[in-house]
């Protein structure tokens, strides 16, 4: 049973331009969100995170979303440059549970020069 | 500081041998941590700990052991491989638990024949 949902495994977008990246979750314990980006034969690397007292939260390009009624948050990346060219994947954990993430299964973005 | 360090890169095994990953970091972090990534499942939490001495399951335990017996150092063992371990396998570390910013070593690519 899959907690963490990225339904759409690729995303293409033109350099620029805005890229959204969705992510559901099924289970209603999840308090809290983060996004790991990871290029090709290395290992992740940490993006954003979100708690689930906003909805809302900001680093420069990237901003993530929380809609904890709908259970779903979102990527965005504004403006999409050619780096940012990677798999991109959301995690989440419950509070009590050591904090363990479990993630979904990435979403593979290419931006387009 | 070299972060966290994973050997081997590489490694080709036959059916039924053991061996150790292994996994260091020199950040003083509490908390490690053993994924493996397989192609559309995402990374999969094998097992973690949250400190020297404490160690915990994960989703995917099975066919795994792990000790801690340093805060620095998180060995991954394999006590008799199949080829269901074939897997990149990524160490990570944080500060106290998984909602921290967790750091990935460059990974272990694992191939049981």
């Amino acid at each position: 049973d899959q907690q963490v949902k990225q339904n759409s495994p690729s995303l293409s977008v033109q350099e620029g331009r805005i890229s959204i990246l969705n992510c559901d979750y099924t289970n209603s314990m999840f308090d809290y969100f983060l996004w790991y980006k990871k290029y090709p034969a290395e290992g992740p690397t940490f993006l954003i995170s979100i708690s689930s007292i906003k909805d809302k939260n900001e680093d420069g390009r990237f901003t993530v979303f929380l809609n904890k009624s709908a259970k779903h948050l979102s990527l965005h990346i504004v403006p999409s440059q050619p780096g940012d060219s990677a798999v991109y994947f959301c995690a989440a954990s419950a509070t009590g549970a050591n904090s363990k993430l479990t993630f979904g299964k990435g979403i593979t973005l290419s931006v387009r020069p | 500081n070299a972060g966290v360090t994973q050997t081997p890169k590489f490694q080709v095994l036959k059916t039924g041998q053991s061996m150790t990953l292994q996994c260091a970091q020199d950040m003083n972090h509490e908390y490690m941590s053993w994924y493996r990534q397989d192609p559309g499942m995402g990374l999969r939490l094998i097992h973690y700990s949250v400190g020297a001495g404490i160690t915990d399951q994960g989703e995917v335990p099975n066919g795994y052991n792990v000790s801690r017996s340093t805060t620095e150092d998180f060995p991954l063992r394999l006590l008799s491989a199949a080829p269901s371990q074939t897997s990149v396998y990524f160490c990570a570390s944080s500060l106290t638990d998984g909602n921290d910013e967790q750091f990935f070593g460059p990974g272990t690519r694992l191939t049981v024949l």
